[in-house]
């Protein structure tokens, strides 16, 4: 799979917008782009994935470069709630592919009141 | 509907002993992958099983190994503890889809200490 890069931490404030970016540049056509959080004390949560378009759904959005090369996972109000490791990871569609899924270090992200 | 599931929460155990960590999948799932994260780190792929069958296989000895049964629950064992296995241990469960594309379901984990 191909390797992704992330800022090491983050901190934003309590009911801003959050751009957690993730850079990806040797991601081949068939790479989805997922990403997934990781709160204290709890295993990991999947947040959202996509392919080229840009998705939302309930807890985020993710925005996707024309280029593919790079995308950001927005948290349009952040709360305290939010404050977790995120991590994007790339995965290869393909009906030899299990569901490995390669985490690196990830973002930490801490939220401000 | 219950999520992922595993037990125990917590394990101390003693440098050559074994263990055995279990698995209970969400419900309608029936892939069941497991992870080590070691403290300040990322989990790591340890295998996934399906239809009671290991598929797929991370960078990890012998000394792991695992059993899924007929009821998609699995388990994860490990022999000849050493003191570097002491981590978070993650279940996770999914459908399974032949692409390996889509949302994977966590549990809490088993946190095991070696001594």
């Amino acid at each position: 799979d191909a390797k992704t890069t992330q800022p090491n931490s983050m901190e934003s404030n309590e009911e801003e917008p959050v751009h957690l970016p993730c850079n990806h540049s040797t991601i081949s056509g068939t790479d989805y782009i997922h990403w997934y959080r990781q709160l204290p004390s709890q295993g990991p949560e999947y947040v959202i994935h996509g392919l080229t378009s840009n998705v939302n759904n309930r807890m985020a959005s993710l925005a996707i470069a024309e280029d593919r090369k790079s995308s950001t996972l927005i948290l349009h109000r952040a709360t305290l709630r939010d404050a977790a490791v995120y991590y994007c990871i790339l995965r290869r569609r393909g009906s030899s592919n299990t569901g490995k899924l390669i985490f690196g270090q990830g973002t930490t992200l801490q939220v401000k009141p | 509907d219950a999520g992922v599931t595993q037990s125990p929460t917590h394990l101390i155990k003693t440098r050559g002993q074994q263990v055995t960590l279990r698995c209970s999948p969400k419900s309608g799932h029936d892939t069941v992958s497991w992870y080590q994260q070691a403290l300040g780190q990322g989990p790591q792929f340890i295998f996934q099983y399906y239809e009671e069958e290991e598929r797929q296989r991370g960078n990890f000895p012998d000394r792991f190994s695992g059993h899924q049964f007929p009821n998609y629950s699995s388990e994860l064992n490990v022999n000849a503890l050493l003191l570097g296995d002491s981590a978070l241990y993650l279940c996770a469960s999914r459908i399974f889809t032949g692409t390996g594309v889509g949302e994977q379901y966590f549990g809490p984990g088993t946190r095991l200490t070696v001594t």
